[in-house]
Formats: C-alpha cells, sequence, structure tokens
C-alpha cells in the first residue's frame, strides 16, 4: 500500500466550476501537508502548505486537512482555463522525506 | 537566481550503459531529494540527502546510487540501465526538512 493515495482522476470541468482534490494517507507521523501543481512538461511547484488539521485559504484555493481521518483535499473555486495543470498532494514525515500521491489532472474548459 | 539545475534535460541510453545525472542549487539547501515519475505512478522518491555527505534509500532505491560530495550537488548514477529506468527524474531541494521543496525542470530518460 502506498503511503499516499490520490484520487487518481482525470477531471474536466468547466470555467467557473469547483474542483475538489482529495489524498488519504496511512502514516499517522505525517506532519507536514502540501499541494503541489505541475503544468505539462515542468517540474512541480508549491501551491498550499499546511501543519494543522483545519481550512487554509489562499485566494481561491483551500487547503483542508483532517487528521482523524488522514484526509487531505483541495479546493479550487471559480476555477480558470489556467488552472489546467496537474495536482499533487504531498506529506512530509518525522524524517522529512516528502512522499507524493500519484496526482490528478485537471482540465479546465473555457 | 538559477534555483535548481538538472543536467542533462535529455538523454537516451543503450540497456546496460551508465550515466549520472546532476543536480545542482544555488539557495544554499541542507536537504535535497531525487525523484522519479511514471505515468500514473506520481513522483516516487528514489534516495535524498539531509546534508552534505549523507544519503538515504527512498521508495524505489535499487538500480540507483547517489552522492552529496558538496552542498550544492546530488548527483544520480545508474550503473547499468534497464528499460524500466525509463522515466522522467525530478531533483528537488529544501532549506529544512519542513519548509518548500523546489524543483528542477526534469531530465528525460529513454533505456533502449
Amino acid at each position: 500500500q502506498k503511503e499516499v493515495e490520490q484520487d487518481p482522476g482525470p477531471l474536466s470541468v468547466p470555467e467557473g466550476a469547483i474542483v475538489s482534490l482529495n489524498c488519504t494517507y496511512s502514516n499517522s507521523a505525517f506532519q507536514y501537508f502540501m499541494w503541489y501543481r505541475q503544468y505539462s512538461r515542468k517540474g512541480p511547484e508549491l501551491l498550499m502548505y499546511t501543519y494543522s488539521s483545519g481550512n487554509k485559504e489562499d485566494g481561491r484555493f483551500t487547503a483542508q486537512v483532517d487528521k482523524s481521518s488522514k484526509y487531505i483535499s483541495l479546493f479550487i473555486r471559480d476555477s480558470q482555463p489556467s488552472d489546467s495543470a496537474t495536482y499533487l498532494c504531498a506529506i512530509r514525515s518525522n524524517d522529512y522525506k516528502l512522499s507524493f500521491g500519484a496526482g490528478t489532472t485537471v482540465t479546465v474548459r473555457a | 537566481n538559477a534555483g535548481v539545475t538538472q543536467t542533462p534535460k535529455f538523454r537516451v541510453l543503450k540497456t546496460g550503459q551508465s550515466m549520472t545525472l546532476l543536480c545542482a542549487q544555488d539557495m544554499n539547501h541542507e536537504y535535497m531529494y531525487w525523484y522519479r515519475q511514471d505515468p500514473g505512478m506520481g513522483l516516487r522518491l528514489i534516495h535524498y540527502s539531509v546534508g552534505e555527505g549523507t544519503t538515504a534509500k527512498g521508495e524505489v532505491p535499487d538500480g540507483y546510487n547517489v552522492s552529496r560530495l558538496k552542498k550544492q550537488n546530488f548527483l544520480l548514477g545508474l550503473e547499468s540501465a534497464a528499460p524500466s529506468q525509463t522515466s522522467v527524474y525530478f531533483c528537488a531541494s529544501s532549506f529544512a526538512g519542513d519548509t518548500e521543496a523546489f524543483f528542477g525542470q526534469g531530465t528525460r530518460l529513454t533505456v533502449v
């Protein structure tokens, strides 16, 4: 079993829709929770970062962490064609390994 | 400020050949990582380093070796390339264990 499981997608949504992305993890020692965005043929870039349960907002993006359920989510409001990318959840353990989900490819249709 | 630079960007190897991928960062980061990315598999950690002179195995270390002789460089070696090592390889670095990891642009390796 992978340490981080991510809904595989792909997702295709119309412009303006809410995008919901989810991951689960198996190791309760995981401390830090991140979402990366990766455009085609580019390296991943950090989008959101949190280390506690609850919600964190940054503009149109909301990251949600539920440590009791070992579940993390990313919501994109008012999605734009420029949001079309692959989104990867990432979780860091106490020994500072950074483990990634498989990624979900999102396409926002204009 | 170049960030994280990977060399080369593309390479085609024959089965059994060896090669070294170079990752260089100019941000004075302590932590460096090598990942491979395959369709449907996400990023899988090969090896990582928490400081100069140290290395540790990740999720898929077999067939790879690494060295961190200088703080700014992290080398990934393939001693005898196999077709199963065809992948996109990403290097990343971070200042500390709990901070953002910055990624390079990737190396596309094909083993025929």
